[in-house]
């Protein structure tokens, strides 16, 4: 069974431009989050999808961030414009059900570097 | 106060070693515990469920102890395989609409020959 996977692995961009990130989600998992690791910080939540709905997005940075999960499959997220605040790595998960039990899988992570 | 607090690190030990990372927690709602393992440049795996009762698997050993919110890992005998950055991980309810996972800054381990 094929894992969480993301795309890019690595994005380079500068500051002012729009960079869309892919994560496609373990098959049949309903639940897909966002998380990101800035430099020298922990990992942080950044919104949380059931379906093609978001459920919780109390962790998004500002509206400079948008998230879609259009058909409940794979998910994107925009940012428009990028700050230099905002490299780091993304990372996506994917649950069968959104539960304080259940495992979250992770997928390897987008790198954005803005400059 | 950090969410979740973990030992700065890093933490060199020898094969064959024993070591053990602490962790604390600051929302005492919190319902689940967990330690994942992210090796570098990789991403966070699980490695293991924390439990009130203890759990062991193998060679590692959780511990909780929800009064004190306070989690623990032991690694007995130590493998050059077990070089990572160990995370504690706690999940919430968010209050709004979902489950989160709260991550420490994590510890890493360097097992030397």
């Amino acid at each position: 069974e094929a894992g969480v996977t993301q795309f890019p692995s690595h994005s380079v961009i500068e500051k002012g431009q729009t960079v869309t990130l892919r994560c496609d989600p373990i098959s049949g998992h309903d639940n897909l989050y966002w998380y990101r690791r800035v430099m020298g910080k922990e990992i942080k939540f950044l919104l949380h999808f059931v379906k093609e709905s978001k459920q919780d997005e109390s962790g998004m940075p500002n509206n400079r961030f948008l998230a879609e999960r259009t058909g409940g499959t794979y998910s994107t997220l925009k940012v428009q414009p990028a700050e230099l605040e905002d490299s780091g790595v993304y990372f996506c998960a994917s649950s069968q059900a959104d539960r304080a039990s259940y495992e979250q899988y992770f997928g390897p992570g987008t790198r954005l570097t803005v400059t | 106060r950090k969410e979740v607090e973990q030992d700065p690190g890093p933490f060199n030990v020898p094969e064959g070693a024993t070591v053990a990372f602490n962790c604390t927690y600051s929302n005492s709602a919190s319902q689940s515990f967990f330690w994942y393992r992210q090796d570098c440049r990789k991403e966070p795996k699980l490695l293991m469920s924390v439990y009130s009762s203890g759990n062991e698997d193998g060679r590692f050993t959780a511990q909780l102890n929800r009064a004190s919110q306070y989690i623990s890992l032991l690694i007995r005998d130590s493998k050059l395989s077990d070089s990572a950055t160990y995370l504690c991980v706690v999940s919430s309810y968010s209050g709004a609409g979902s489950y989160q996972l709260t991550f420490g800054k994590g510890t890493k381990l360097s097992v030397i020959p």
